[in-house]
């Protein structure tokens, strides 16, 4: 197992467009997170995933986010009509229930 | 609302020294604190965690110095080495997913 696996590393989109990316976690990981981080501050939760079900989502997951665990394995967050405040790194993490958190490397996300 | 707060922002030591960084926090409920180290184009790794039920850890160079009735919490770096530099994070959680705080970067100069 080589941890977890964030797909694509960099996206450049236009204003507008929509994106969708990939995580796939640490297979015994039940747990599945997303979190966003912007230049000189800490990740903040969007949602988690305990096997397939989506148990929390954050205040900060406007409607234009969408986040999927479909058979509680790999998952993806689409945002739809980007914006540039949508510009940020977008962080996936895996767990075996509340034990500690394994992070991917991201998906940097650049709005034009 | 900042459910944990970190400081200092910066941290500049020199080699061979003691790095500190600092965390506050107001949930009671929280009863998981680690700390996540940094390095650019890398998503956080987890450096070292403690519970409540216990004051210090220590794992190799790295320490957590813990203050349950303060609501504090702190990491110490001995003998901080020029590849300790990376952004470091305290988070906190408690049944619930995992708060950061804004982190501290931290560079160590020979």
């Amino acid at each position: 197992d080589t941890g977890v696996s964030q797909n694509p590393r960099h996206k450049i989109t236009k204003r507008g467009q929509n994106v969708t990316f990939r995580c796939d976690p640490i297979s015994e990981h039940n747990r599945l997170y997303w979190y966003r981080q912007t230049l000189g501050q800490g990740p903040e939760f969007l949602t988690y995933f305990q096997n397939e079900a989506q148990l929390e989502k954050s205040r900060l997951l406007s409607d234009r986010f969408s986040a999927e665990r479909p058979k509680g394995s790999f998952s993806t967050l689409e945002i739809q009509r980007t914006e540039q405040g949508d510009s940020a790194m977008y962080l996936c993490a895996s767990s075996f229930l509340e034990s500690g958190y394994t992070f991917g490397s991201g998906t940097r996300l650049t709005v034009v | 609302q900042q459910q944990v707060k970190q400081s200092p922002q910066s941290l500049i030591v020199q080699k061979g020294g003691i790095s500190i960084i600092n965390c506050a926090y107001e949930n009671t409920a929280f009863d998981y604190f680690p700390w996540y180290q940094q390095f650019p184009g890398k998503g956080p790794a987890l450096l070292i965690a403690i519970r409540p039920d216990v004051s210090e850890k220590k794992e190799g160079r790295f320490t957590i110095s813990f203050n349950k009735s303060a609501k504090q919490f702190s990491l110490h770096i001995m003998d901080s080495q020029p590849g300790d530099s990376a952004t470091y994070f305290c988070a906190a959680a408690g049944n619930t997913p995992l708060v950061f705080g804004k982190g501290t970067r931290l560079s160590v100069i020979a």
